[in-house]
């Protein structure tokens, strides 16, 4: 099946610095990835929409000015936390659909563990 | 699963038993749904998916039934496993294309 990757499966940053994270289809092209965020516990949660080539769509509540997303080409997009404090640990995952062949599944990245000390 | 926040409900069954996991969905205009499980650390694996215009599909060791008049879905497990404890959520997509909605999750803990 198609694989997307995401990369670092796990990072630690201090406060105020920013964190960039890829996603990559590694034998697909995904013309629109999705970025999501999970708190221990709890369910995934959308926070926006990558298009390639054009701007993201964020979820209500999410600051765009603070989740940076970036999908420059078919195979890949990027998420960059940018200023981040405590309250951003996480875990981040992205996930892509094989689009034009009716509906398919999704397909997820490892998820990355941010910890902001 | 009706809880969220920090409790996961959770199951409980016995290695071999058969395992049950319930989700209700929202959007009565999703009309392919999907049964993921998740590892501890790590990103959703794909199980089996369902479309709206059927109500029972089975795969290896996993059946899924769905029932739109009450908007509801199942997932059965035969003979569960050790390997098979984990968080299963299912999710949801009203439109071709658009992102997955996830439920709240159910963690499965097998007992020895």
């Amino acid at each position: 099946g198609a694989v997307v990757s995401q990369h670092p499966s796990r990072v630690i940053c201090k406060s105020g610095t920013s964190v960039k994270i890829e996603c990559r289809s590694l034998d697909f092209q995904a013309t629109t990835m999705f970025w999501y965020r999970q708190f221990p516990k709890q369910s995934l949660m959308l926070m926006a929409t990558s298009n390639e080539g054009s701007k993201a769509t964020y979820e209500q509540g999410v600051e765009k000015d603070k989740f940076l997303i970036n999908h420059a080409s078919l195979t890949l997009s990027t998420l960059t936390v940018t200023s981040a404090h405590p309250e951003d640990s996480s875990f981040y995952i992205c996930s892509a659909r094989v689009l034009g062949q009716g509906n398919t599944e999704a397909f997820f990245g490892q998820g990355t563990r941010l910890t902001v000390v | 699963g009706e809880s969220v926040g920090l409790h996961l409900p959770t199951l409980s069954v016995q290695e071999g038993d058969n395992s049950i996991i319930n989700c209700a969905y929202s959007n009565s205009a999703s009309d392919y749904f999907i049964w993921y499980k998740q590892e501890s650390g790590k990103g959703p694996q794909f199980i089996i998916d369902i479309r709206s215009n059927m109500d029972k599909r089975q795969g290896q060791r996993v059946t899924v039934l769905l029932n739109k008049t009450v908007k509801h879905l199942s997932l059965q497990i035969a003979a569960t496993q050790p390997g098979d404890s984990a968080v299963y959520f299912c999710a949801e997509t009203p439109n071709y294309g658009q992102n997955f909605v996830f439920g709240p999750g159910t963690r499965l803990s097998v007992l020895p």
